[in-house]
């Protein structure tokens, strides 16, 4: 089983519409858990941390639940500059507790 | 300011042969990660240095891989005896020390082993 699950897609979505990613981790004592956004052959870039409480940064939401090692994000009123694909990220917290683990991401592109 | 680069950014080589990829943290950034995507994949952690020293190299594959990093700054990942499994995107990735700092990443180098 893979550390860090996600549904590969391709997502392909109308501008405007609301789109949801899940994803789910298997290391229960992880710590740290983040978005990052990847656009074609480009550096992935940090999207937002995700925190227990659930956070919210303009037309996206990042939510936590540690007793379902589930991590989602929801993709409001999507741009076609969201089209991208979408990497959910664990720090696992094992050896030096710097390295990153990566899903394999969710490919979304958004449609005019 | 500048942010982290790589260099080359593409690599073509011939099975067996060796290689170097270099990367130039953000200026000011004491920890330097290394990580490696193949297509259609997340990227996949290698090594970690804090300063001049790798405080974790669990992710190398083997000991044909290696890396350095003898001022604390640019640090040089070391293939030998390439493989065509070893061809991927090698990103390099930096941040302040702390444990939650944000690691920022640089463009990559494509390495394609023939």
């Amino acid at each position: 089983r893979k550390e860090v699950e996600q549904d590969p897609g391709p997502f392909n979505v109308p501008e405007g519409a609301t789109v949801a990613f899940n994803c789910t981790y298997s290391n229960s004592a992880s710590q740290s858990f983040f978005w990052y956004r990847q656009d074609c052959r480009k550096e992935p870039k940090l999207l937002m941390s995700v925190y227990s409480s659930g956070n919210e940064d303009g037309r996206f939401t990042a939510q936590l639940n540690r007793a379902s090692q589930y991590i989602s994000l929801l993709i409001r009123d999507s741009k076609l500059s969201d089209s991208a694909t979408y990497l959910c990220v664990v720090n696992p917290l094992t050896g030096s507790a710097r390295q990153l683990t990566f899903g394999s991401g969710t490919q979304l592109t958004v449609l005019p | 300011g500048a942010g982290v680069s790589q260099t080359p950014s593409n690599k073509v080589t011939e099975k067996g042969k060796y290689v170097e990829l270099r990367c130039d943290p953000i200026s000011g950034h004491t920890a330097l990660y290394w990580y490696r995507q193949s297509l259609g994949q997340g990227p996949e952690f290698l090594i970690y240095f804090q300063g001049t020293g790798a405080a974790d190299d669990s992710g190398l594959p083997n000991d044909r891989f290696f890396a350095v990093r003898p001022e604390g700054s640019v640090s040089t990942l070391k293939i030998q005896r390439t493989e065509r499994g070893d061809s991927a995107v090698y990103l390099c990735a930096s941040s302040l020390a702390g444990i939650n700092n944000e690691q920022f990443f640089g463009p990559g180098t494509r390495l394609t082993v023939l």
